[in-house]
């Protein structure tokens, strides 16, 4: 298995255009979670989907952040406008509750992540 | 979720066992201890977890003490490919839960000196 893939691995783009990242889980993972990490403030989610369902989105910043699951293999999480204080590294993460569909290892794969740079 | 506390940063000589504590003396009895590293520029990579019991997998063993207020990642033998940031994440088991599934905190930063 490839494990999570996320594209791009490089972004940099200037304040107020649209960014798109984009992930691909793990096949037969239906889990999906978007994380940020920045020096400041660490990881964060930003929002987990279950079998292509938002199920929290506490986390999302705010209004220009957008994220979509349209098919179990691909998922999007837009920023428009994008800002300065969005420069960071998104990560994509999937996971599943296994063959048993019981107890949950606890266990998150997560993908290279996406370095954006909002100049 | 109880919270955690590690110390921000460890050395380790290569080849020697790197020890690696954390407290969570605010731990309930449904949540398991859990571990993660961040090698640079990478994702985050999950390494072990455990309830009670010590647990012992082909990365790592996890001591976790009678009271359960505090755990031990253990590196048998530490490599350079080692050094990253250690995250020790104390939760219950449930993708059900909304919120913060995982908060990572700072962990611990450990270097592997040749």
């Amino acid at each position: 298995d490839a494990g999570v893939i996320q594209s791009p691995r490089h972004e940099v783009t200037e304040m107020g255009q649209e960014v798109t990242l984009r992930c691909k889980p793990i096949s037969g993972h239906d889990y999906l979670f978007w994380y940020r990490q920045t020096m400041m403030r660490g990881l964060e989610l930003l929002i987990y989907f279950n079998n292509n369902v938002p199920i929290d989105d506490s986390g999302m910043p705010e209004d220009r952040f957008s994220a979509k699951m349209p098919n179990a293999s691909f998922s999007t999480l837009k920023i428009q406008p994008s800002e300065p204080r969005d420069s960071a590294v998104y990560f994509c993460a999937s996971s599943s509750l296994g063959a048993s569909g019981g107890h949950w290892t606890g266990e998150l794969f997560f993908g290279e992540g996406s370095r954006l740079t909002v100049l | 979720d109880a919270k955690t506390t590690q110390p921000p940063s460890m050395d380790c000589a290569e080849g020697r066992a790197a020890n690696l504590p954390c407290n969570h003396s605010t731990i309930s009895g449904n949540e398991y201890v859990y571990w993660y590293r961040q090698i640079h520029s990478q994702g985050p990579q999950y390494i072990i977890h455990g309830l009670k019991n010590n647990e012992t997998n082909e990365m790592a063993s996890l001591i976790i003490t009678e009271d359960r207020k505090s755990s031990t990642l253990i590196l048998p033998h530490a490599t350079l490919r080692d050094t990253a940031v250690y995250y020790c994440i104390v939760r219950v088991p449930s993708l059900l839960n909304t919120g913060n599934q995982f908060y990572f905190g700072t962990g611990t930063s450990l270097t592997v000196i040749p």
